[in-house]
């Protein structure tokens, strides 16, 4: 069973740019959750898509947005992006009515 | 205050010994709780979790949680040099989960 893929596995985009992650959950499960990991800071959680829909979002500016497809993939888009987003961005996703996330290896983003 | 607080480290401890990680959490509506385990530039992979006080155990690894005191903690017995990594405890609902900032943990041969 493939596990969640999180496609590009490092982006570098100027101050200002936008830039687009994308996220593919593992198969049969339908919530798909976005994760910002910065250094020091520890995961703090972005956005939560269900079933096409967004469900609860984290605290961050609107700047921060993203989307669920009908096969479940999601994609995250950061607009007008400063130094401080740099990161590395996770996706997780879970099965409905089970506890765990499973999570995948992240597109770390450099903004410079 | 944070609603899951967990100590950094750095944890160093000889191939073999008993690793206890702590946490705390602040937010009773917290349903389950979780422990992960992150190698270096890898995504957090799911240790165990647990929506019940008590423990769970899973091979070497032990999860505790005491909802009366909003203490999780997680053991690990014969640690072995493959276990170092950041370990991260989690609590939440479907909705979210909160995680701590991680421990991180050097078993040394």
């Amino acid at each position: 069973e493939a596990g969640v893929t999180q496609s590009p596995t490092h982006l570098i985009k100027t101050r200002g740019q936008q830039a687009t992650l994308r996220c593919s959950p593992i198969s049969g499960h339908t919530s798909v959750y976005w994760y910002q990991q910065a250094l020091g800071l520890g995961l703090q959680f972005l956005l939560w898509y269900d079933e096409g829909e967004e469900r609860n979002r984290g605290n961050f500016p609107p700047r921060f947005s993203g989307r669920q497809f009908p096969n479940y993939s999601s994609e995250l888009n950061v607009n007008a992006l400063e130094l401080e987003d740099s990161a590395l961005y996770l996706c997780a996703s879970r099965k409905q009515l089970d506890y765990g996330y499973t999570f995948g290896s992240g597109t770390r983003l450099t903004v410079v | 205050q944070k609603e899951v607080e967990q100590d950094p480290g750095p944890l160093s401890v000889p191939e073999g010994a008993i690793v206890s990680l702590n946490c705390t959490y602040s937010n009773s509506a917290f349903q389950y709780f979780m422990w992960y385990r992150q190698y270096s530039r890898k995504g957090p992979e799911l240790l165990m979790y647990t929506y019940s006080s008590g423990n769970k155990e899973d091979g070497r690894f032990t999860a505790q949680v005491d909802k009366s005191s909003k203490y999780i903690s997680l053991f690990i017995r014969d640690s072995q040099p493959s276990d170092s990594a950041t370990y991260l405890c989690a609590s939440g609902g479907y909705q979210k989960v909160t995680f701590g900032t991680g421990t991180k943990l050097q078993v040394i041969p």
